[in-house]
């Protein structure tokens, strides 16, 4: 019962160093999704896959790049890490349309200094 | 995405039922209700979902008003598992391709021994 994989858990990095998250899930779902959560905040979307081949910018896609290298995979590539980019970082995956539910990872907790 | 309105805390005695309220007055014809909980450390999970009717699950129960401008989340019988921050969503039936979830910054829920 893997679900949605996020690796790593933690990291932390200098400002100005580049890092890729990696996420895979094992439900042959569609659709996979990159959030950030910040401190007392609710989850921001950054970028969406509705489908393998496509991606779209979501809510806060500035300072990010994502791939998805294959149905199972979905990668968030930050170039130059930045101070402001600290944060909860979680992957989510659903089936596509009819209101399915999304299936979300434990998150990458990433501390820019 | 149409707005919610949820209290910021609750507390709740173990093994009580606990009822979380939502306000979406400009919810449109179209739009689901969604509710997700957030343990401590980890990502959000999908509770229940509905659009007119009264559902139930295994989790929780989602009781919509008649002019479905409030719903409440009802967890039957609180326990120490179910302190969580919930999330009330609102997600337009999807013309196509993938869901985007906007979350608020939720109700945190307290369950005391």
């Amino acid at each position: 019962n893997a679900g949605v994989t996020q690796t790593p858990k933690f990291q932390v990095l200098k400002t100005g160093q580049s890092m890729t998250l990696q996420c895979a899930q094992d439900m042959n779902h569609n659709s996979m999704y990159w959030y950030r959560q910040d401190p007392g905040m609710g989850l921001r979307l950054i970028y969406y896959s509705a489908s393998e081949g496509t991606t779209d910018k979501g809510e806060v896609p500035n300072g990010y790049n994502v791939s998805r290298l294959n149905k199972r995979e979905f990668s968030l590539r930050l170039e130059s890490a930045a101070p402001s980019q600290t944060s909860v970082y979680f992957c989510a995956s659903s089936d596509w349309g009819g209101n399915q539910p999304q299936h979300f990872g434990d998150g990458t907790r990433l501390s820019i200094l | 995405d149409a707005k919610t309105t949820q209290p910021n805390s609750m507390e709740s005695n173990e093994e009580e039922p606990v009822h979380l309220p939502c306000n979406h007055s400009t919810i449109s014809g179209t739009d689901y209700i969604h509710w997700y909980r957030q343990l401590p450390s980890q990502g959000p999970e999908y509770v229940i979902h509905g659009l007119t009717s009264n559902v139930n699950n295994r989790m929780a129960s989602l009781a919509i008003a008649e002019d479905r401008k409030s719903s409440t989340l009802i967890l039957h019988r609180a326990t120490l598992r179910d302190a969580a921050v919930y999330y009330c969503i609102l997600r337009l039936l999807p013309q196509g391709g993938s869901e985007k979830l906007v979350f608020g910054k939720g109700t945190k829920l307290t369950v005391n021994p």
